[in-house]
């Protein structure tokens, strides 16, 4: 079954610097979306991606965010300058269509900001 | 996991009996609603949807159930298997954003 992969699966970083967490959704999907989940804190949106723009964003989803689909198959989250508070795992999610369409989510990467 | 430390509910089944987790959602403008298992170290994963014009969908072993006058949603487990073991969620959508809202959770434990 075609699932939603993501890379690396930990990523620890001092806080200032820039990471790139990176997903390839499934190939025939055509919406995109970014997920994080705090320790202990529930699921929350931050962004969807269709046709190469944001479609939506959360107010988390802040000028240090931004999002990229460089080719056919990756789609990246970019976290320009971390903080602390940036640390939680990351999912990736795929939808084949918009609207009543599930989402396929990836594992995560989990980001430790130090 | 991410979900210690969250304060869930915890429902606790013998394996072979059914498992029924329920879920109060908030927006009267929610019209399409999912229910996902998320396992430790893992994303959550799709186990069924229900669109706001049905009151029940089934799927293998699996039933949801949806009360939109009250804001309530249900997951009936048949049969529950200790590969059921895990932390599930509802999650709804209003038909006019992307966004998909997350509840709390559930833990779910089967014991033998």
């Amino acid at each position: 079954e075609p699932e939603v992969t993501q890379t690396p699966s930990h990523q620890v970083t001092q806080m200032g610097q820039e990471v790139i967490l990176r997903c390839v959704p499934i190939s025939n999907h055509l919406y995109f979306y970014w997920y994080r989940q705090i320790l202990g804190q529930k699921v929350e949106f931050l962004v969807s991606f269709y046709n190469n723009e944001i479609s939506e964003k959360s107010e988390i989803f802040d000028d240090q965010f931004s999002v990229e689909r460089p080719d056919g198959s990756n789609f990246t989250l970019k976290i320009r300058s971390t903080k602390l508070e940036d640390s939680a795992m990351y999912f990736c999610a795929s939808s084949v269509g918009y609207g009543n369409s599930p989402l396929h989510f990836g594992n995560g990467t989990r980001l430790t900001v130090t | 996991g991410e979900n210690v430390g969250l304060h869930l509910p915890t429902l606790s089944v013998q394996e072979g009996d059914n498992s029924i987790i329920n879920c109060a959602y908030s927006n009267s403008a929610s019209d399409y609603f999912i229910w996902y298992k998320q396992e430790s170290g893992k994303g959550p994963q799709f186990i069924i949807d229900i669109r706001s014009n049905m009151d029940k969908r089934q799927g293998q072993r699996v039933t949801v159930l949806l009360n939109k006058t009250v804001k309530h949603l249900s997951l009936q487990i048949a049969a529950t298997q200790p590969g059921d073991s895990a932390v599930y969620f509802c999650a709804e959508k209003a038909y006019n954003t992307d966004k998909l809202i997350f509840g709390t959770g559930t833990r779910l434990q089967v014991f033998p």
